[in-house]
């Protein structure tokens, strides 16, 4: 069964950093590529981040370009979201998601972790 | 960036009709390889998103043949047919085509 989990959210101070991450398991991990979707709070969608399956293409939506890093291990398994310079606007419900292999679409998503923003 | 807008933004239906949500996307999701990767997801209360159709029409496993997309080019939409309690939630599409990846406002579908 594939399994997405991420961990790492929380309540930081505007100007501070966090680090999220994604475990997966129940597939082979360094065959996928990956994205980071965030939900502000009773808002809809908005795509964050993708890293190819090897690291060797990534993509950032500009309201995080400069700021948010993701990068990957694929021998553990991991995907990592650093987030820097967190802004009040970054609150949200961070979800990380399986793009698969027949189509290009989000598959499969992890049930989020909430980054909370605020002084 | 591409656009996305769905019409209606709500929907109240009865159980066992069915319902059709829009989606127009500002330009073409025809990518170079020929593909066009829209894609819908759906959004039970409190729930991570859950993709039900992608490439348009293609539905993704598990999900009940009531699910159909169709469209071309800018103009897109999904059906339910004879819509059922479990269908309650936001549905949402989505285009892969280009970078950023943008999602439409998301459709609240009700039962009457």
């Amino acid at each position: 069964e594939v399994q997405l989990v991420e961990s790492g959210g929380g309540l930081v101070q505007p100007g501070g950093s966090l680090r999220l991450s994604c475990t997966a398991s129940g597939f082979t991990f360094s065959r996928y590529t990956m994205n980071w979707v965030r939900q502000a709070p009773g808002k809809g969608l908005e795509w964050v981040s993708y890293i190819s399956a090897g690291s060797s293409t990534i993509y950032y939506a500009d309201s995080v370009k400069g700021r948010f890093t993701v990068s990957r291990d694929n021998a553990k398994n991991s995907l990592y979201l650093q987030m820097n310079s967190l802004r009040d606007e970054d609150t949200a419900v961070y979800y990380c998601a399986r793009v698969n292999s027949f189509g290009y679409a989000f598959d499969y998503w992890g049930q989020g972790t909430l980054v909370t923003v605020s002084s | 960036d591409i656009v996305m807008t769905q019409t209606p933004l709500s929907l109240s239906v009865t159980l066992g009709q069915s319902a059709s949500i829009s989606c127009r996307s500002s330009q073409s999701l025809v990518h170079s390889g020929g593909n066009t990767f829209l894609s819908w997801l759906q959004q039970r209360p409190g729930q991570p998103p859950r993709l039900i159709i992608y490439k348009i029409s293609d539905q993704f496993s598990g999900v009940p043949d009531r699910f159909s997309g169709s469209g071309a080019g800018t103009d897109f939409t999904l059906k339910i047919s004879r819509v059922e309690a479990e269908d309650v939630g936001v549905y949402y599409c989505m285009q892969a085509t280009q970078f950023p990846h943008t999602f439409g406002q998301g459709t609240k579908l009700e039962i009457k």
